[in-house]
């Protein structure tokens, strides 16, 4: 079984959808669950970041995290086209480095 | 220049050559990493410096040989490389490499082996 398992789409919506992306893991040690967005041509970057379980919203988005499933959600209200990339979500268990473990990334796509 | 920048954007190279992946980043942090982002996979980390040391290698094949000169610059020798090597290549800076600090990235280096 793969440490984190993420759709790789892509997923297509119209604009205004209210979009779910997940991902599950393994590891039970994560305790840091970031989402990173990833634009064509262009590095990621940080979209979101939670500790341990609970929600967290900003603007259009809100990330949950559900330890005791192993489970992550990245929801956007009100999608724009704008939005259309691929979402990386990625996890860490602060074992003494900033490294992260990475999913696929899902590709969205919202058209107008 | 802002934030973590890459150079060259694309290379092709061929399997007998010898390049170098160049990385620069303009934010005071004193961590740098290479990934690699292939189709299809999740993003693997490469190499870990921290202040100029290496602190991981995550065993990545000799032919690919990291140099981190100083805490601003970060290098990738590539030397007899193979088509499977062919990917996205990023750099990512972070402002401490213990605990967890927001890793900035590049926009990449493309890299074709042919």
């Amino acid at each position: 079984q793969k440490e984190v398992e993420q759709d790789p789409g892509p997923l297509s919506v119209p604009e205004g959808a209210i979009v779910s992306l997940n991902c599950t893991y393994s590891n039970s040690a994560f305790q840091y669950f970031m989402w990173y967005r990833q634009y064509s041509r262009k590095g990621p970057e940080l979209l979101m970041y939670t500790y341990s379980s609970g929600n967290k919203e900003d603007g259009r988005f809100t990330a949950q995290v559900d330890k005791s499933s192993k489970y992550i959600s990245l929801f956007i209200r009100d999608s724009q086209p704008s939005d259309s990339a691929t979402y990386l979500c990625a996890m860490s268990s602060n074992s003494g480095y900033s490294t992260l473990t990475f999913g696929k990334g899902t590709m969205l796509l919202v058209s107008p | 220049e802002t934030g973590v920048t890459q150079t060259p954007r694309h290379l092709v190279m061929g399997m007998t050559n010898k390049k170098s992946l160049k990385c620069e980043q303009h934010l005071g942090h004193n961590a740098m990493y290479w990934y690699k982002q292939s189709a299809k996979k999740p993003l693997e980390l490469m190499f870990v410096y921290s202040l100029e040391e290496r602190v991981e290698n995550n065993s990545v094949p000799s032919r690919f040989s990291p140099e981190c000169p100083n805490s601003s610059h970060l290098f990738l020798h590539l030397h007899t490389l193979q088509p499977e090597d062919s990917a996205l290549y990023l750099c990512a800076s972070s402002q401490e490499v213990s605990g967890i600090y927001e890793q900035f990235f590049g926009p990449g280096t493309r890299l074709t082996v042919l």
